[in-house]
């Protein structure tokens, strides 16, 4: 079954260390995202990637940073400059057709900070 | 950017009794989706509307975009225990690039039996 697979679904931090979240999918949609979710502010968006090796910021990429190598996979690492990395991470991806934005998601990745 | 309002933020509904949450925008929403999600889990697609006026529904869910395409009311029927969890409303860009949905940040729906 084609779909979109992150790991790990729970990760730990420690302070100064730099963590990524990975996320592949099967779907061969040419757009990738990565969401944030914090109780009561919803999902913003931290980085997308329209096309393989490139890729734009997007509301909260401070603290963050992708790669885009492979068409299928769209790593996000959370870097010792997040001061703040405590949160529900989700990953998606989409066709790249124009007026048609729907998006296909993950089952999300609780990152916690020890 | 533009910015999504959900109404209720939170809601407790008795099974079997209809329900409805409203998504505004202060601009014309060029593409609505509406998502529901499980706690801890990812988003799973609803609906989407496009054109003023629209009403679309699936099983016990029924979505309407009004005329003037700046709100949104998602309604469901007889609920059930299945239909808890968080519905977020989403629009995309005016452009219509792949540049991702913004979100509004989601009603809780509880279903007491």
């Amino acid at each position: 079954d084609g779909g979109i697979t992150q790991s790990p679904k729970y990760l730990f931090r420690k302070e100064g260390q730099n963590v990524t979240l990975s996320c592949e999918q099967n779907l061969n949609h040419d757009a990738m995202y990565w969401y944030r979710q914090d109780p009561g502010q919803g999902l913003r968006l931290i980085y997308y990637s329209q096309i393989v090796n490139d890729f734009q910021k997007g509301d909260i990429a401070e603290g963050y940073s992708v790669s885009r190598e492979k068409k299928e996979s769209f790593p996000l690492t959370v870097t010792s400059a997040q001061k703040n990395p405590t949160a529900f991470y989700l990953c998606a991806s989409s066709l790249h057709i124009r007026r048609e934005e729907k998006l296909f998601f993950g089952s999300g990745t609780q990152l916690s900070v020890l | 950017s533009q910015e999504l309002e959900q109404s209720p933020q939170s809601l407790i509904v008795q099974e079997g009794k209809n329900l409805t949450i409203n998504c505004t925008s202060s601009k014309t929403l060029y593409g609505l989706y509406w998502y529901k999600q499980k706690y801890g889990e990812g988003l799973i697609f609803l609906m989407m509307l496009q054109k003023g006026g629209e009403e679309k529904s699936h099983e016990k869910i029924t979505a309407k975009l009004d005329e003037k395409k700046q709100q949104s009311s998602l309604h469901i029927t007889a609920s059930q225990p299945s239909h808890a969890g968080i519905y977020l409303c989403g629009v995309g860009t005016s452009g219509g690039g792949a540049d991702g949905l913004t979100f509004g940040k989601g009603t809780h729906l509880i279903i007491q039996p």
